[in-house]
């Protein structure tokens, strides 16, 4: 049963557009959000997070939104270069044991088209 | 820059062998975890540890053991390696409060 959802396996988008990447949950008890990128052969990388007391997180061109009565939060790249091609995860975090623990989705591959 | 480094990045064993991947940060972080990565299944958490002799279950720990004898250090072991463990694995760190995880470059592990 999978707590962290990311519906779209793949996108593929122009360079100089936007991508939004998708991520649903189904556990309210999440309260901390983030997105790692990952490239092929490298470990992921963290991205960008947002804390559920908020419902905008902005830092250069990634910008994370959190909309928790629907459980749902997206991630907009604008605007979308060749070097952002990569394979994404969102992921979902609750506290235990005084460190938050986090949950992935299977992961969205972001294709930027020169 | 905090590292995770991971003892191989390619290996190869035989059904039933007994096999260790290991995975060191030198960040003084008190929170290591093993995860293992599958074409269309994303990171699925096998073992976290939040500090030193202290060791939980994650989502998927049949099949596998941990060690963490030292901060620093923290050991996945496969006792009797099947082919179904044939995958990526990937060791993390991170430290409250951010709780960031940071990432080795991963192991992959082929089981023949």
């Amino acid at each position: 049963d999978q707590q962290v959802k990311q519906n779209s396996p793949s996108l593929s988008v122009q360079e100089g557009r936007i991508s939004i990447l998708n991520c649903d949950y189904t556990n309210s008890m999440f309260d901390y959000f983030l997105w790692y990128k990952k490239y092929p052969a490298e470990g992921p990388t963290f991205l960008i997070s947002i804390s559920s007391i908020k419902d905008k997180n902005e830092d250069g061109r990634f910008t994370v939104f959190l909309n928790k009565s629907a459980k749902h939060l997206s991630l907009h790249i604008v605007p979308s270069q060749p070097g952002d091609s990569a394979v994404y995860f969102c992921a979902a975090s609750r506290l235990s044991g005084g460190s938050y623990i986090p949950t992935f989705g299977r992961g969205t591959s972001l294709i930027v088209h020169p | 820059d905090v590292k995770v480094t991971q003892s191989s990045r390619y290996l190869v064993k035989r059904t039933g062998e007994k096999v260790f991947l290991e995975c060191v940060q030198d960040m003084d972080h008190e929170n290591m975890f093993w995860y293992r990565q599958d074409p269309g299944l994303g990171l699925r958490l096998i073992y976290f540890s939040y500090d030193v002799k202290m060791k939980e279950k994650g989502d998927i720990p049949e099949g596998y053991s941990v060690s963490r004898e030292k901060k620093e250090r923290f050991s996945l072991i496969l006792e009797s390696a099947s082919t179904n463990q044939t995958s990526m694995y990937l060791c993390a760190s991170s430290s409250p409060p951010s709780d960031t995880q940071y990432f080795g470059p991963g192991t992959r592990l082929t089981v023949l």
